[in-house]
């Protein structure tokens, strides 16, 4: 049962243009959600996250926005630049949930950004 | 080394042998984090300490499965009797802080285990 869903297993976008990766879960008790980002041969890095109790977050060409009534969140880069080619995975915790610690992640979408 | 460093980074080994990986976390962090990543999935929790202390092991698949953190520093995970379906990337991240609610982890690059 994937509580957490990220339906795209990949994307190509143009330099420059903008990448929209999306995910979905299902669990009602996720409260928190980040997204990573990973290199071939490296471990997954933080890129950003957000509460439940707001809408959007914003850091640099990366936004992440949650739309909780429909368990839907998204991240935008915004111009995706060649180096921006990874794969990226969403995740989610329950803070409030005493499982504060465990992330749940997605199978993860391959970005690719073409020059 | 700055990062969290897991060792070997690759190992394979005859099903029935017991393999033992271990994990130098960043120095300081106090949580540390055992995930296990199989090919075209996302890393799945396998069990989290707290200093020495082992807070939750509920995603250990089996009684296989066992970790250590002794000296509240570096971890083992320990796999017995591995079996074919243990193949995957095993991954150590580590917390600055504990219970870093859905926070930053930092990852290693993982061990990839390989049972023939």
């Amino acid at each position: 049962d994937q509580q957490v869903k990220q339906n795209s297993p990949s994307l190509s976008v143009q330099e420059g243009r903008i990448s929209i990766l999306n995910c979905d879960y299902t669990n009602s008790m996720f409260d928190y959600f980040l997204w990573y980002k990973k290199y071939p041969a490296e471990g997954p890095t933080f890129l950003i996250s957000i509460s439940s109790i707001k809408d959007k977050n914003e850091d640099g060409r990366f936004t992440v926005f949650l739309n909780k009534s429909a368990k839907h969140l998204s991240l935008h880069i915004v111009p995706s630049q060649p180096g921006d080619s990874a794969v990226y995975f969403c995740a989610a915790s329950a803070r409030s949930g005493g499982s504060n610690y465990k992330l749940t992640f997605g199978k993860g979408t391959l970005l690719t950004v073409n020059p | 080394g700055a990062g969290v460093s897991q060792s070997p980074r690759y190992k394979v080994t005859k099903r029935g042998q017991d393999v033992a990986l271990r994990c130098d976390p960043i120095s300081g962090h106090v949580s540390l984090y055992w995930y296990r990543q199989a090919l075209g999935q996302g890393p799945e929790f396998l069990t989290y300490f707290n200093y020495e202390a082992q807070q939750d092991k509920s995603g250990l698949p089996n009684d296989r499965f066992s970790a250590e953190r002794p000296e509240g520093s570096i971890s083992t995970l320990t796999i017995q009797r591995t079996e074919q379906r243990d193949s995957a990337m095993y991954r150590c991240a580590s917390s600055p802080t504990r219970d870093r609610a859905g926070g930053e982890l930092f990852f290693g690059e993982g061990s990839r285990l390989t049972v023939l």
